[in-house]
């Protein structure tokens, strides 16, 4: 299986900093990055898929870059709706894997 | 808009069964691959199965080979998960997620339940 190993596991961030979250992948997931939010309580939401396309819906103070192992998520002056954890996920492989998740905190 | 609500889940003793369902509204039902995917409280996430649109092609998780099967009823739009010898592991939410490929398969996935949690004690 691949394995996804997000950094930092937990950030604490102040409103209207720019935050960046990567995932690295164990061996190459080519573009097929996606990236996840989950609120406390809910379900996740999608927000990026392919390392770099935007979700409907989703505030372009989120993109996403890279290709192959390296893949990183940027949140362009934070908002308080964004506190939340991200998860990364490969779908290179069927089923595809997770990242452990990344928690964003109010500092 | 999609809708995708889960019910089914519960409480069940070790080694016991259970069979989730996931009522799907808004969109074309027969035409898209869906999705089984859980959540340990607290912990990270886990692609448990997915299956397509016609029901064809199924594929598991290694976690739950032999002891779950998805399958679907195009006819009530609903989606489903059968679950056997359950272990306190499988304790979980679980999550019906619709893919966002539609009736190709892409392995996003789009839209998300709100989830039933099991419990296996």
């Amino acid at each position: 299986d691949i394995q996804m190993t997000q950094s930092p596991s937990s950030l604490s961030a102040s409103l209207g900093d720019r935050v960046t979250i990567t995932c690295r992948a164990s061996e190459s997931v080519n573009k097929f990055l996606n990236w996840y939010q989950q609120k406390s309580g809910k379900a996740p939401t999608l927000l990026l898929y392919d390392a770099s396309t935007l979700q409907n819906g989703v505030p372009s103070r989120f993109s996403g870059s890279g290709s192959g192992t390296d893949f990183t998520l940027t949140i362009d002056s934070l908002q308080p709706e964004d506190f939340a954890t991200y998860f990364c996920h490969q779908s290179f492989t069927t089923l595809g894997t997770f990242g452990q998740g990344t928690k964003v905190e109010l500092k | 808009e999609v809708q995708l609500v889960e019910s089914g889940g519960g409480l069940v003793q070790p080694g016991g069964s259970l069979r989730l369902s996931c009522a799907a509204s808004g969109f074309t039902f027969s035409n898209s691959w869906m999705h089984w995917v859980r959540q340990v409280p607290g912990k990270g996430l886990q692609w448990v199965a997915r299956i397509s649109g016609d029901a064809g092609s199924t594929t598991y998780a290694d976690s739950v080979k032999g002891r779950c099967t998805i399958s679907r009823d195009n006819a009530k739009n609903t989606l489903y998960l059968q679950m056997n010898s359950l272990s306190d592991e499988d304790t979980a939410v679980f999550y019906c997620v619709r893919d966002k490929g539609g009736s190709y398969y892409h392995g996003v996935a789009a839209d998300w339940g709100q989830g039933t949690l099991v419990t296996v004690s």
